[in-house]
């Protein structure tokens, strides 16, 4: 089944313990991205991958970090997260046709720093 | 600044009536996605639009693209409490490898 995995689903955590959300998909994607999800301000991007090794910033990017080493797994960490970083977390990743782009999810990640 | 603009943000209504969700731009797009998110998951496609002008049918949703690619909507006939969720419109640039740009969602609940 072609899916975007992310781990874990919730995660509450203190101000500054460095932590990471994995992400993997399995329909080798070149494009991957992460995005955050807070009420009344819709999916911002935090960071995309356009294939291994290649990382560029989004719109939110203070912050996080992210790695490509392999295409199927794309990692966020947060070195050292501060309360507004809780939100709702995706990984997605994205593929093109003539005709047809279509953005695969993952289940999300709700993480709360206190 | 939002690249795309969803209205309304809220629509509450009742089982069986009709309603229209917009997704406005001042760029042009190769094509604008919707997806659907119901609460606890990620966002799913519903359609993809390309063409100018073009209408997609999905049962009772109705997708169009706007004449000069920088407009869509959705429109749904009859509207169920099962169509209740997030709406999200998401335009491509062109770009195989290029970020898909995402309104702000429209929530929408139909009440038995």
């Amino acid at each position: 089944e072609a899916q975007v995995t992310q781990n874990p689903r919730y995660l509450i955590t203190v101000t500054g313990k460095k932590l990471t959300v994995t992400c993997s998909q399995n329909m080798n994607h070149e494009y991957m991205s992460w995005y955050r999800q807070d009420p009344g301000l819709g999916l911002r991007q935090i960071y995309y991958s356009m294939n291994v090794e290649v990382t560029d910033k989004g719109d939110v990017p203070e912050g996080y970090k992210v790695s490509r080493k392999e295409k199927r797994n794309f990692p966020l960490i947060l070195e050292s997260p501060s309360p507004n970083q809780t939100s709702l977390y995706f990984c997605a990743s994205k593929v093109t046709g003539v005709g047809y782009t279509e953005a695969f999810f993952g289940q999300g990640t709700r993480l709360t720093v206190v | 600044t939002q690249l795309l603009e969803q209205s309304p943000q809220f629509l509450s209504i009742q089982e069986g009536e009709n309603l229209t969700v917009y997704c406005n731009s001042s760029s042009v797009f190769s094509s604008l996605q919707w997806y659907r998110q119901e609460p606890g998951e990620g966002p799913v496609l519903l359609v993809t639009v390309v063409t100018g002008g073009e209408v997609k049918k999905l049962k009772r949703l109705t997708f169009q693209f706007g004449d000069a690619r920088k407009d869509s909507s959705l429109h749904i006939t009859a509207a169920q409490p099962g169509d209740t969720g997030l709406y999200l419109c998401a335009g491509d640039r062109g770009s195989t490898l290029g970020r898909l740009y995402f309104g702000r969602g429209t929530q929408l609940t139909v009440w038995p």
